[in-house]
């Protein structure tokens, strides 16, 4: 079982709608969790991260940890164009290797006008 | 002020070539990582450094690959006879040290197409 699963999508949405972006991981002693969002042709840009369980919220964005079930949620409320990206989760190791993010495969997200 | 800086952006090369790939992390970043992107395989990582040493170089595929930096600084990132599955992105990253989060800032990755 790899550490980090992530659906790969497509996820093909119309502008305005929910969206919702999933991830689970293997290791319990994870304690950070972080979005990136990668543009075409650029580089991961960080979204968010969250410590440890519960919901942070940044204007239209919502990341959401289960560590009960091992699952990590983003929420895009109002979906906009400007929104269509690959999403990837990524998470530190814990304790002395946190230099290492294991990431997700990405979810490639379009928006339709 | 300035992110990360790769160069170049995009490498045309034919096999059994030497490429370079530069890394210039964001002023002040201590650490530096190099990952690989391959379509639908995500991003794997290669290297970290933390000033000049690599105490992770652990996904490094090959001894065709290695990596250097110098002045705490710029990184290069070498292939030596590039192959075929070698084409991939080339992302850099850095990140200040000492966070426990450890949030990690990209370069827009260097495309790298072996012929």
């Amino acid at each position: 079982q790899k550490e980090v699963e992530q659906d790969p999508g497509p996820l093909s949405v119309p502008e305005g709608a929910i969206v919702s972006l999933n991830c689970t991981y293997s290791n319990s002693a994870f304690q950070y969790f972080m979005w990136y969002r990668q543009y075409s042709r650029k580089g991961p840009e960080l979204l968010m991260y969250t410590y440890s369980s519960g919901n942070k919220e940044d204007g239209r964005f919502t990341a959401q940890v289960d560590k009960s079930s091992k699952y990590i949620s983003l929420f895009i409320r109002d979906s906009q164009p400007s929104d269509s990206a690959t999403y990837l989760c990524a998470i530190p190791n814990s304790g002395g290797s946190n230099y290492k993010l294991t990431f997700g495969k990405g979810t490639l997200l379009t928006v339709n006008p | 002020g300035a992110g990360v800086s790769q160069s170049p952006s995009n490498k045309v090369t034919e096999k059994g070539k030497d490429v370079e790939l530069r890394c210039d992390p964001i002023s002040g970043h201590t650490a530096l990582y190099w990952y690989r992107q391959s379509l639908g395989q995500g991003l794997e990582f290669l290297i970290y450094f933390q000033g000049n040493s690599a105490p992770d170089k652990s996904g490094l595929p090959s001894d065709r690959f290695s990596a250097e930096r110098t002045g705490g600084s710029v990184s290069t990132l070498t292939i030596q006879r590039t192959q075929q599955e070698d084409s991939a992105v080339y992302l850099c990253a850095s990140s200040p040290s000492g966070t426990v989060e450890n949030i990690q800032y990209f370069g827009a990755g260097t495309r790298l197409s072996v012929l």
